[in-house]
């Protein structure tokens, strides 16, 4: 059973507020990544991480930043956030050799900007 | 750009009845895998495939990779509501996973 959480489930902030999404996982993995998926659209990885202090922009252009200082701890914050960040960010881990790439992701964080 | 291409986009059918899905590219993956993902939920992983051909079962669940590794099938046999969610397939390739928009599926009692 995999082991990695995600908080808040949900959250409703103004614009312009500085926000921190949470995502810490028990299977130390050493990979980590941030997904955001829109309602009925696929998953776009926005950022990744190999291990502690490393870290990588994914595929889909992000104003957020991540930081990668505990292998468990991988924490997204948008320092200024808009209603076109309103989205679900998912977060997942993986081990980084043998069924390397197979994701265990947590419940997701679902963000309302108004 | 690599893409994987699922259809149908949405299947709602009977319970009890048969169905299939597909996930189809024009690049060869070293692995497809198989996520459900349930509303509100992240993506469970239900299956990796690795090997051209290969086929694997998961109780009423058939999961078939393509010879050629660029295309992948889900078969579910009496579907039950309980395999309502959203099917997503995922192709892996060197440093990259890529994933499909997902097939979303519902049962009806």
């Amino acid at each position: 059973e995999a082991d990695i959480y995600q908080t808040p489930r949900y959250l409703v902030i103004g614009t312009g507020k500085k926000i921190t999404l949470e995502c810490s996982q028990t299977m130390g993995h050493d990979k980590m990544y941030w997904y955001q998926q829109d309602p009925g659209m696929e998953l776009h990885l926005i950022h990744y991480s190999y291990g502690v202090n490393s870290t990588e922009k994914g595929d889909l252009s992000s104003e957020s930043t991540v930081s990668r200082i505990r292998t468990e701890h991988f924490p997204l914050t948008l320092e200024s956030a808009r209603p076109s960040h309103t989205s679900q960010y998912l977060c997942a881990s993986s081990e980084a050799g043998g069924r390397a790439y197979e994701q265990y992701f947590g419940p997701g964080t679902r963000l309302t900007v108004t | 750009t690599q893409l994987l291409e699922q259809s149908p986009q949405f299947l709602s059918i009977q319970e009890g009845e048969n169905l299939t899905v597909y996930c189809n590219s024009s690049s060869v993956f070293s692995s497809l895998q198989w996520y459900r993902q349930e509303p509100g939920e992240g993506p469970v992983l239900l299956v990796t495939v690795v090997t051209g051909g290969e086929v694997k079962k998961l109780k009423r669940l058939t999961f078939q990779f393509g010879d050629a590794r660029k295309d992948s099938s889900l078969h579910i046999t009496a579907a039950q509501p309980g395999d309502t969610g959203l099917y997503l397939c995922a192709g892996v390739d060197n440093d990259k996973i890529i994933f499909g928009k997902g097939t979303r599926l519902h049962i009806l009692p």
